[in-house]
């Protein structure tokens, strides 16, 4: 059972549509960060929300982190195909060992 | 400035043989990090060090040794390797978690056994 469940696991959208992932967990995390891995490559931090409700931005994407700190959403408006790749949440629980635990991950593909 | 370096980017290895997958990081971090990926169970963590000297097992431990002898570098070492141990290998590094601070990651090992 993974620690943080990501949905949906696979994504396939038209440029220009707006899409929303969600990564949820039962567990209370003292920090959730989300990265964007391209083929290839190891994955690279996009955003850390630490604020029970915190919002941000990034151009076109908003992050948003749940007020229990239990769960997370990525929302990108109007994608384009640079938007394309693997979208992974991460969080630090609020209890235990400070290690960072992957959720299962969002194939986004945004077709021209 | 490098960041985090692995080598080597692919290996075959034949069941049963041992290796050392090699992680530098030339930022300073105190937390380093060792995470295999898996077709759709995200990254998970082997083993990690939250300085020199200190090293912890992480949630798949098994069949994998670590080291932390100085603050830059962080070897993944596989014992005898099997099978299942085909995966791809990242390190990371972090100045602290507790911060909120993010792990920069290496381009990652891609790891076959035979």
């Amino acid at each position: 059972t993974q620690l943080l469940e990501q949905s949906p696991q696979f994504l396939s959208i038209q440029e220009g549509e707006n899409l929303t992932v969600y990564c949820n967990s039962s567990s209370v995390f003292s920090s959730l960060q989300w990265y964007r891995q391209e083929p290839g490559e190891g994955p690279v931090l996009l955003v850390t929300v630490v604020t029970g409700g915190e919002v941000k931005k990034l151009k076109r994407l908003t992050f948003q982190f749940g007020d229990a700190r239990k769960d997370s959403s990525l929302h990108i408006t109007a994608a384009q195909p640079g938007d394309t790749g693997l979208y992974l949440c991460a969080g630090v629980r609020e209890t235990g060992a400070n290690n960072l635990f992957f959720g299962t991950g969002t194939r986004l593909t945004v077709i021209p | 400035n490098a960041g985090v370096t692995q080598t080597p980017k692919f290996q075959v290895l034949k069941t049963g043989q041992s290796m050392t997958l090699q992680c530098a990081q030339d930022m300073n971090h105190e937390y380093m990090s060792w995470y295999r990926q898996d077709p759709g169970m995200g990254l998970r963590l082997i083993h990690y060090s939250v300085g020199a000297g200190i090293t912890d097992q992480g949630e798949v431990p098994n069949g994998y040794n670590v080291s932390r002898s100085t603050t830059e570098d962080f070897p993944l070492r596989l014992l005898s390797a099997a099978p299942s141990q085909t995966s791809v290998y990242f390190c990371a590094s972090s100045y602290s978690l507790s911060r909120g601070h993010g792990y920069t990651f290496g381009s990652g090992t891609r790891l076959t056994v035979v």
